[in-house]
C-alpha cells in the first residue's frame, strides 16, 4: 500500500528550528516527485517545496533561505528542515508524492507546527 | 508566486451543477496543462480530484470534471450531492519549476 506518514511537528519558540520526516511506503521516494505543503489553521493550502527525482530542489518564496527539502533513499523518508521560524509558519505540513501530469496524487495525514512564545 | 485566484464560496442545490473558477497567469495556468484540483473535507487531508486540467483519477465520480480556456481553469460538479460539501483548490505548475496553489473555495450545498 502506497503511504506516507509525517512526524516531527510540534512547539517551537520564533527563530527556532524544527525537522519535518515524510516516511514513505509502497513507492521509492528517489525516483519520485516530492513536495511540502502547509495550511495556516483556517487558511488555505500553500505549496512549500519540492524535490524532484534528479535531486532539484524549489521552495516558495515565502522560506526560501529558512527551509530546506532533502531526502534519505536508504530510510525512503524526505526531510524538511525548518530554521528560523516565525508565527506565520505556523500550519499543518503535508508531505506529498507528485507528477508533472498528475499533480499531488498521495497525500499523508500531515504534522502540526506552532510557532509561538 | 501569487495564489491563483478562486470565488471564496461557491453554493447549490442538490441535483445541480455548480462551476469553480481558477484564474492565473500565462506563466502557469495559461502556460501549461498540469492543472489540477483537489478536494479537502474539515480536518481531513487534500484528495486528488482532477489532474492535467481535466482528468480523473480512479474512484473520482464522473460527476466531477474540468476545462482550461486561457488563464483560467474550470471545475465542474454536476449532480451536486451533500458528500461533495468541502473546500476545493486549484493548483498549477508554474514557469519557475514550482507549483502554486488557488485560495480555495467552500462549496456549500443547500
Amino acid at each position: 500500500e502506497v503511504q506516507l506518514v509525517e512526524s516531527g511537528g510540534g512547539l517551537v519558540q520564533p527563530g527556532g528550528s524544527l525537522r519535518l520526516s515524510c516516511a514513505a511506503s509502497g513507492f521509492t521516494v528517489n525516483s519520485n516527485y516530492m513536495s511540502w505543503v502547509r495550511q495556516a489553521p483556517g487558511k488555505g493550502l500553500e505549496w512549500v517545496s519540492v524535490i524532484y527525482s534528479g535531486g532539484s530542489t524549489y521552495y516558495a518564496d515565502s522560506v526560501k533561505g529558512r527551509f530546506t527539502i532533502s531526502r534519505d533513499n536508504s530510510k525512503n523518508t524526505v526531510y524538511l528542515q525548518m530554521n528560523s521560524l516565525r508565527a506565520e509558519d505556523t500550519a499543518v505540513y503535508y508531505c506529498a508524492r507528485m507528477t508533472l501530469s498528475d499533480g499531488f496524487h498521495v497525500w499523508g495525514q500531515g504534522t502540526m507546527v506552532t510557532v509561538s512564545s | 508566486q501569487s495564489a491563483l485566484t478562486q470565488p471564496a464560496s461557491v453554493s447549490g442545490s442538490p441535483g445541480q451543477s455548480i462551476t469553480i473558477s481558477c484564474t492565473g497567469t500565462s506563466s502557469d495556468v495559461g502556460g501549461y496543462n498540469y492543472v489540477s484540483w483537489y478536494q479537502q473535507h474539515p480536518g481531513k487531508a487534500p484528495k486528488l480530484m482532477i489532474y492535467e486540467v481535466s482528468n480523473r483519477p480512479s474512484g473520482v465520480p464522473d460527476r466531477f470534471s474540468g476545462s482550461k480556456s486561457g488563464n483560467t481553469a474550470s471545475l465542474t460538479i454536476s449532480g451536486l450531492q451533500a458528500e461533495d460539501e468541502a473546500d476545493y483548490y486549484c493548483s498549477s505548475y508554474t514557469s519557475s519549476s514550482t507549483w502554486v496553489f488557488g485560495g480555495g473555495t467552500k462549496l456549500t450545498v443547500l
